[in-house]
């Protein structure tokens, strides 16, 4: 397996524009994250899906920031409009549906919004 | 609520010298422990974890953590270093959601390793 895909790996945008992030799962896996790291932050989780149901969206800041699952095989994280302190790294991760296991990260998709 | 803290934010050792990473969690029942490693632009990569059993766990690169709940700690420990342990390393413990099921994990600040010739 290709392990967790992530694209673009690199976004520059400029503040008020749109922008989509892609995630690719291992296949299999039932659960999905995604997660946003800042210096200042450290390392967030935004929101989580099972089996393409998301979970908990406690952690998306606003309502700028939306994320689908419409398959089990891809996700997006959309921000409209973006703002420059949305500037991070986002991570994709999954995970098996089995307690405790590990969760497989994407290479992440860094963020620089002008 | 469920957190982790990973007391120190950078850390410098020299090379061939021992290492031990701290973490402290809170937690309400037995939880299950990671650490990931993240090299420079990379991803979080699985260096061990704990959920149940024996309380010393061997992970990948010669690295071991050692479960103690008397102290709510998970440290990271590895004998010897190496220069290409350089990385920032992250402590996470594993929630379940209401229905017991799989959950999210709640990460630490990371603790950044500088490994000197």
């Amino acid at each position: 397996d290709a392990g967790v895909i992530q694209s673009p790996r690199h976004e520059v945008t400029e503040m008020g524009q749109e922008v989509t992030l892609r995630c690719k799962p291992i296949s299999g896996h039932d659960y999905l994250f995604w997660y946003r790291q800042t210096m200042m932050r450290g390392l967030e989780l935004l929101i989580y899906f099972n089996n393409n149901v998301p979970i908990d969206d406690s952690g998306m800041p606003e309502d700028r920031f939306s994320a689908k699952m419409p398959n089990a095989s891809f996700s997006t994280l959309k921000i409209q409009p973006s703002e420059p302190r949305d500037s991070a790294v986002y991570f994709c991760a999954s995970t098996p549906a089995v307690v405790g296991d590990e969760q497989f990260f994407g290479p992440g998709t860094r963020l620089t919004v002008l | 609520a469920q957190s982790v803290t990973q007391p120190d934010i950078h850390i410098t050792v020299s090379e061939g010298a021992s290492l031990e990473l701290r973490c402290n969690y809170s937690y309400g029942a037995t939880p299950y422990l990671f650490w990931y490693v993240q090299s420079p632009g990379q991803g979080l990569q699985l260096l061990l974890k704990y959920f149940s059993g024996d309380t010393l766990v061997q992970g990948i690169k010669g690295f071991e953590a050692e479960f103690k709940r008397s102290q709510s700690s998970f440290n990271l420990r590895k004998p010897s270093v190496h220069w290409s342990d350089a990385a920032e390393y992250f402590c996470a413990v594993g929630s379940l959601n209401y229905g017991g099921s799989q959950g999210n994990l709640i990460f630490g600040k990371g603790t950044k390793l500088s490994v000197k010739p």
